[in-house]
């Protein structure tokens, strides 16, 4: 079974900061996915990968296939930004998915 | 209206009650997961259905059974509550096997 850590576990920051959240597995994958998860409990895909980067507004994820690592940044952060962020590995389908504990960010004004 | 919806969206229960948790989809997609958050772990699978005649247990089934009554439907259903069923569940539904999951936004069961 595939392990995820998520570091930081919790995260504090002024909004505008740039902000860095990690992932790292131990087995290879296909796919990583980054999902955000608001206080009320909804969940909400942000971006699926297997390489490189994406971005989608001010979200910017990032894979290294050969270091098992992916990054999730957050650029010119914002209060509407403060929630958990989960990264989750697929082993080849969405029912071999692993998921990392969250990382909890809180964006102050 | 959300596309994937779950019911109810808070549940509190008695030990040795019989309880459902509804899903349903307005995506059209085939695929539908039922998922158990706990505080300090990771989503864990409970059960998944590839289609209408297609279910399938995951890491966590045992205490729950499910139902796909229909592409749009998917239940989960705790013949027995105990408390350490107790945790935030969640519908997930995806068109491939291999792509983007779209979350409900969750049931919170206590059972005392």
């Amino acid at each position: 079974k595939n392990e995820v850590e998520q570091s930081p576990q919790n995260l504090t920051a002024q909004e505008g900061e740039f902000i860095t959240i990690n992932c790292s597995y131990s087995v290879g994958i296909s796919a990583l996915h980054w999902l955000q998860q608001h206080p009320g409990g909804g969940i909400v895909s942000l971006f699926m990968l297997s390489s490189g980067k994406k971005k989608h507004g001010r979200l910017i994820a990032t894979i290294n296939i050969q270091e098992k690592h992916s990054s999730l940044h957050i650029t010119a952060s914002h209060p509407r930004d403060s929630a958990v962020y989960i990264c989750a590995v697929s082993g080849g389908s969405n029912y071999k998915l692993t998921f990392g504990k969250g990382t909890l960010l809180t964006v102050n004004p | 209206d959300a596309d994937v919806t779950q019911t109810p969206r808070n549940r509190i229960t008695k030990t040795g009650k019989r309880i459902m948790l509804e899903c349903s989809q307005t995506k059209g997609h085939d695929r539908m997961y039922w998922y158990r958050q706990d505080p300090g772990l990771g989503l864990r699978l409970i059960y998944y259905s590839f289609d209408v005649k297609d279910i399938n247990k995951g890491e966590i089934s045992d205490g729950y059974s499910v139902s796909r009554q229909a592409q749009a439907k998917f239940s989960l259903s705790l013949e027995s509550a105990i408390p350490n069923q107790t945790a935030l569940y969640f519908c997930a539904t995806s068109d491939l096997n291999n792509s983007p999951l779209h979350f409900g936004n969750g049931t919170r069961l206590t059972v005392t």
